[in-house]
Order: C-alpha cells, then structure tokens, then sequence
C-alpha cells in the first residue's frame, strides 16, 4: 500500500520559514493537499493541488511537488501557524494521508 | 453556512456495532462526493471510507474493509457509516469531510466537528 513520509515534528522562530517535507514513490506524479489541524478543532486545507490556496487561507502558505517529495512551505512564521499538517494524496481507489508533522514556532 | 455535523458516536464494547451519520446543510449535497476519516487518541488522521455523490462508488481502507459501510441518503443530505465488529483501535474520533473537485483535483474542503466512538469492555 501506499505511503506518505513525514517528519514528526518541525520547529521554525517567528518570522522564519518553516518547510515541511512529505515523501513518498513518485509522488510527484499525483496532486497533494496539506491540512492544518489545531489542538481540539477539525483540519482545515490549506493547499490542494499541490501549490494552490484556498480562499481565506493567507499567502505565507504555499506548497511544491516534485520527484517523491512535496512541500508545505510557510514564509514569515506566525504563533498562529503552530499546528499539525498532514499530507494527502489519491493512490489506487485509496486517498493516504501522511503521519504529520507538528509545527513548533519558539 | 456550509456545515457537516457528525452524530452517533458513543461507547461500545468490542465486537459491538454503531451507526455513525453526518447531516449535511448549505450546499447541494447530491453534488458531492464524501468520505469518512478517523484520528485514534494523539495519532494522526487515517481516511476510512469513500462514497462517490450518487452511491455508485465505494472505497475503504483495509483496517476497516468488511467491517465497516458507507452509505448516503441524498433525499435526506445525509452520510452514514455501519460500523460492524468494533475493535478497541477502532477508537478515535470519526470526521466526516465533504471532497470537492478544484481545477482538476480533489481535496477535502468541508469537514464537520467529529463524534468520538470508543471501543472498550
């Protein structure tokens, strides 16, 4: 089956950019969305077609997909950006999320 | 308002059965098509299940096939997922989240709030 890599945790200071990887067998050849999620509350999609954002979601958020590795990239790290993001693709009738990656801004 | 709103969740033994549903409202319902994603106590999200808007697709992940179904009432804007020979990693909180086609890809757009179902004796 497939899988989807991400590492566990990431921490970036204030204003910094914070790059959080996903990994997984020619995953450049799909489309990838990333999901913030925030202690106690429901995942919110921050970037879907690998690169695009929804309405409302700011532009410090952009994504990339290339090879086996796509990437949430956020520019000027706020304390509002600390959360857990997950990676999501479509593989064989199977949508795979990642494991996450926990988002430290100190 | 766009929302999805998750019912049915509760505490059952292992091997016991329940009926998750999720009510729909502020969008055409019939539209989309809709899946089922659970997150176990401080774990990640796993996606369960697949239904594609008029019933004529079904996806599962294999920690649930044969044990778990997913259903729609589109009359009622209604999902629903039959849950059959509970386990106790069947614990976790249960989302509901609506699947939108942006450009040419899907993402999941909407999500309700989640019903905690736990497996315990």
């Amino acid at each position: 089956s497939y899988e989807l890599t991400q590492p566990p945790s990431v921490s970036v200071s204030p204003g910094q950019t914070a790059s959080i990887t996903c990994s997984g067998d020619k995953l450049g050849d799909k489309y990838v969305c990333w999901y913030q999620q925030k202690p106690g509350q429901s995942p919110v999609l921050v970037i879907y077609e690998d690169r695009k954002r929804p309405s409302g979601i700011p532009e410090r958020f952009s994504g990339s997909n290339s090879g086996n590795t796509a990437t949430l990239t956020i520019s000027g790290t706020q304390a509002m950006d600390e959360a857990d993001y997950y990676c999501q693709a479509w593989d064989s009738s199977v949508w795979v999320f990642g494991g996450g990656t926990k988002l430290t801004v100190l | 308002e766009v929302q999805l709103v998750e019912s049915g969740g509760g505490l059952v033994q292992p091997g016991g059965s329940l009926r998750l549903s999720c009510a729909a409202s502020g969008f055409t319902f019939s539209d989309y098509r809709m899946n089922w994603v659970r997150q176990a106590p401080g774990k990640g999200l796993e996606w369960v299940s697949y239904i594609s808007s008029g019933s004529e697709s079904v996806y599962y992940a294999d920690s649930v096939k044969g044990r778990f179904t997913i259903s729609r009432d589109n009359a009622k804007n209604s999902l629903f997922l039959q849950m059959n020979s509970l386990r106790d990693e069947d614990t976790a909180v249960y989302f509901c989240a609506r699947e939108t086609r942006i450009l040419t890809s899907d993402a999941f757009d909407i999500w309700g709030q989640g019903t905690v179902v736990t497996v315990s004796s």
